[in-house]
């Protein structure tokens, strides 16, 4: 069972804009700004896309962006495009394991 | 560009002990810069962080872990292990290293599936 709650999937159209939520407690997503996410290919290293809620890695594109409301984190993918099919995580240090990871979801491009 | 690779065993017995290496390119692993780490996924589950380790040597682990983990770096190879004892058949996992600071993970290897079975 995973620290963190993720839809198992979600899917858009190409141009479309969809949203993965991440929902914890006051104890890890709630009560610290160290939420990250990562896209993973399956077969391929995991890559991160933004750290502390919203900061995105230098080369990420800016079609990715991150938020926080109360116990939950969001994950925003604007102009959808094929190659960003793939697995998303989330994770947020915990004050009771350090890091905790969400289950993970798979966006479809329609 | 820091570049990881795990290698180990892609089969160890139950109560036998997982041992995987990874290998780190493209940057000093005792530069001081990154905390390395160990994450694995059970098949068809999400992440599980299982802990890290700092050039200096000194480690955190998953509270779930903790009593069966080791965690060691080798600065002269490059390189940082991950030693679990007693497997079963629940260690069954993509286990993958990484590097990045204590809560956030900037490099990932490509991960090495490991099945506990007899």
């Amino acid at each position: 069972q995973s620290a963190l709650t993720q839809p198992a999937s979600v899917s858009g159209s190409p141009g479309q804009s969809i949203t993965i939520s991440c929902t914890g407690t006051s104890s890890d997503v709630g009560g610290y700004n160290y939420v990250s996410w990562y896209q993973h290919h399956p077969g391929k290293a995991p890559k991160l896309m933004i750290y502390e809620v919203s900061n995105r890695p230098s080369g990420v594109s800016n079609r990715f962006s991150g938020s926080k409301s109360g116990n939950t984190a969001s994950l925003t993918i604007s102009g959808l495009q094929a190659e960003d099919e793939a697995d998303y995580y989330c994770s947020s240090y915990t004050s009771s394991t350090t890091l905790g990871f969400g289950g993970g979801t798979k966006l479809t491009v329609l | 560009q820091v570049q990881l690779q795990e290698s180990g065993p892609g089969l160890v017995k139950p109560s036998q002990t997982l041992s995987l290496t990874c290998t780190v390119s493209g940057d000093s692993i005792s530069s001081g810069f990154y905390y390395w780490s160990w994450i694995r996924q059970h098949p068809g589950k999400g992440l599980e962080w299982i802990g890290y380790i700092y050039s200096s040597g000194s480690t955190y682990y998953n509270p779930s872990l903790k009593s069966r983990v080791t965690i060691s770096v080798d600065t002269s190879k490059n390189q940082f292990s991950l030693k679990l004892s007693s497997v079963t058949a629940a260690d069954t996992a993509v286990y993958y290293c990484a590097g990045g600071d204590t809560v956030t993970f900037n490099y990932w290897g490509q991960g090495t599936l490991v099945t506990v079975s007899s």
